[in-house]
Formats: structure tokens, sequence, C-alpha cells
């Protein structure tokens, strides 16, 4: 079935640790996104992709770093984790064009850093 | 500036009364917006969009250029619509952005 996943659901880790947030999605689409979002708050966009080998910073300064080598895999990287990245992590997919702003979320990231 | 500002956090009506859900945002253009909804325990999804002047689980939204609003309505709250609610506007540039408000929590008691 076509869908959007997002591995771990609920991570809990220590200061300095690298971590990797897994997204994937089988729906063929070529933009993908993440995004940060503090409980209760808005959706800040931290990267997008427009297709392998193609990622851009969002309008939130973001720490993370993500990379596009396949179309069904936009990972996201934190080198070293801190308590200020505690927070959910959504990953998201579209189609091009005018599909582009339907976007598809996945079930999130909760990370929390101790 | 782009902005979408969702004035209330938190409304909180019975079932069967009016539901409005305000959205207001700042943008130089023609703007395109839309509504995605979040269940609860589910995932964030789309519920309607401005051009497509469609009538989703009875929610309506209509674009205000003069107010700047695009606020989201339905006559008759059912219960099954408490959510969280977020207004979203198309970025600038055709790149798929999408700037979010800071969403509403719609709580519809029996």
């Amino acid at each position: 079935e076509a869908d959007i996943y997002q591995t771990p659901r609920y991570l809990v880790i220590g200061t300095g640790k690298k971590i990797t947030l897994e997204c994937s999605q089988t729906m063929g689409h070529d933009k993908m996104y993440w995004y940060q979002q503090d409980p209760g708050m808005e959706l800040h966009l931290i990267h997008y992709s427009y297709g392998v080998n193609s990622t851009e910073k969002g309008d939130l300064s973001s720490e993370s770093t993500v990379s596009r080598i396949r179309t069904e895999h936009f990972p996201l990287t934190l080198e070293s984790a801190r308590p200020s990245h505690t927070s959910q992590y959504l990953c998201a997919s579209s189609r091009p064009g005018q599909g582009a702003y339907e976007q598809y979320f996945g079930p999130g990231t909760r990370l929390t850093v101790t | 500036a782009q902005r979408v500002t969702q004035p209330e956090k938190l409304l909180s009506v019975f079932k069967g009364a009016p539901v409005e859900l305000k959205c207001n945002y700042s943008y130089s253009g023609s703007p395109e917006l839309f509504w995605y909804v979040q269940y609860s325990r589910q995932r964030l999804q789309l519920l309607l969009r401005h051009i497509s002047r469609e009538s989703i689980k009875g929610f309506t939204a209509d674009l205000n250029k003069g107010e700047t609003s695009f606020h989201l309505k339905k006559p008759f709250a059912q219960e099954e619509d408490s959510a969280m609610y977020y207004c979203a506007l198309k970025g600038s540039s055709n790149t798929g952005k999408l700037i979010f408000g800071q969403g509403t929590t719609l709580q519809v008691k029996p």
C-alpha cells in the first residue's frame, strides 16, 4: 500500500549522540519535506527536497542535515543531539505541479534529548 | 512577509452549534490557502483548498481578500469534528512549500 513511513516513532536519547530519523514513501512522490513541531505550536519547515540529490533548507534554521540519494528515502540526521532538539519531527511528501500543495504526512517521530 | 495567523488556540462548542475557525494571512500577491486537519491519533491531512471551492465533511472556507481571511465554517458541529485544524498558505515560489498557522483545537462537546 502506498504510504509514508517514519521510524522510530519515539526516541529518547542522551546529549551528544548522533541520530538519524528515517522517512520513506512508496507513493512515487518527487517532493519531500521535514517539519519541526513543538507541542501546540505551528509546523516549521526545516528541510525540503525536489528530487534525488536536491535538498534545501527550510524557513526555520536547523542544525540537522538531510540527504536524498533515492526518491523514496529522505533521512534527517543530527550529528550531536542537544536538549533544544527535543520536538516532534514530521516528514511529508507531495506530487509535482499543483499537486505539490497536497502534502501527505507521516506519523511523526517524537524526539526527546536528555 | 508571508504569515498565517490563527488567533484561537482552542475553540469549544456544543454539538449542533455553528463553528467558525478563524484564519488570517499576510501575502503580497494572489494567495492560495488550505486547511489541514489532524484527528486524535491520526496523521495530519488535507481537508480542503480554496481553489476547489469544495465542501468536505460539511466544512467550507471562503477566501476574503479584502479582510485577508480564510475562515473555516460548518453550520452544525459534530463530535467527530473534534481535531486540530491548521490553516496553510502556499509559499511565493512554486516549490510546494506551505506556511502553516499555529493551529486551533476544536472541541465539540456532546
